[in-house]
């Protein structure tokens, strides 16, 4: 199992362009998240999915959209980048339920975007 | 609302003891605790459940004080590889988000 994938690792972008972070994992999990996270902070929730075709909002979910046609991809999309953006990205995948409360989340390695 | 961790952070010395704490303004069923290292992903602990149920890593033990709204991660006898920033996060009462604290960064020294 390649567990939790994101491309791409590094991507620098200038304001106002659009681009989309792939995400991908071959667990079978029904639950996929996106966080932010900025140095020295936390992670933030941006979007979640509890299932193909079910998106929601996390804390955070301005300039960015996802969809998740399939159980395996969760793609974030940033409509109109901004320097606020600056961050690392990291996608999450947990259980085969719809649940959080119990389970393990599996992390990606990453996307570190630089908004110029 | 997110959960606040003590101390920020911590210095120690390999064989050292340390206790990470996480309390929150809201009552909690779960408390998941991970582990980043400098340019990495986190990763997982483990996990806490109301009524005393623990799932994770054998070698760390931790606490759930379901009353005061409160987690304590236990570092004994620290390891080098002890070293990295820890989070506590805790599920919302649907299950379906974890909020994050702001992290603890802990260094072991040899």
């Amino acid at each position: 199992n390649a567990g939790v994938t994101q491309t791409p690792k590094f991507q620098v972008l200038k304001t106002g362009q659009s681009m989309t972070l792939q995400c991908a994992q071959d667990m079978n999990h029904e639950y996929m998240s996106w966080y932010r996270q900025d140095p020295g902070m936390g992670l933030r929730l941006i979007h979640y999915s509890v299932g193909a075709g079910i998106t929601d909002q996390g804390e955070v979910p301005n300039g960015y959209n996802v969809s998740r046609s399939t159980t395996e991809d969760f793609p974030l999309r940033l409509l109109s980048a901004a320097p606020s953006q600056t961050s690392v990205y990291f996608c999450a995948s947990s259980s085969k339920t719809r649940s959080l409360r119990r389970e393990t989340q599996y992390f990606g390695p990453g996307t570190r975007l630089l908004v110029l | 609302q997110q959960p606040v961790q003590s101390p920020q952070a911590v210095i120690l010395r390999e064989g050292e003891d340390a206790v990470i704490n996480c309390s929150s303004s809201k009552a909690l069923y779960s408390v998941h605790w991970y582990r980043q290292k400098h340019g990495e992903a986190p990763v997982f602990l483990m996990i806490l459940l109301k009524g005393g149920e623990q799932k994770g890593h054998e070698k760390i033990s931790a606490s759930f004080n379901e009353k005061k709204q409160q987690s304590s991660l236990y570092l004994t006898a620290s390891q080098l590889s002890y070293s990295g920033t820890y989070f506590c996060g805790t599920a919302n009462n649907a299950g379906n988000m974890l909020t994050f604290g702001g992290g603890t960064r802990l260094m072991v020294k040899p």
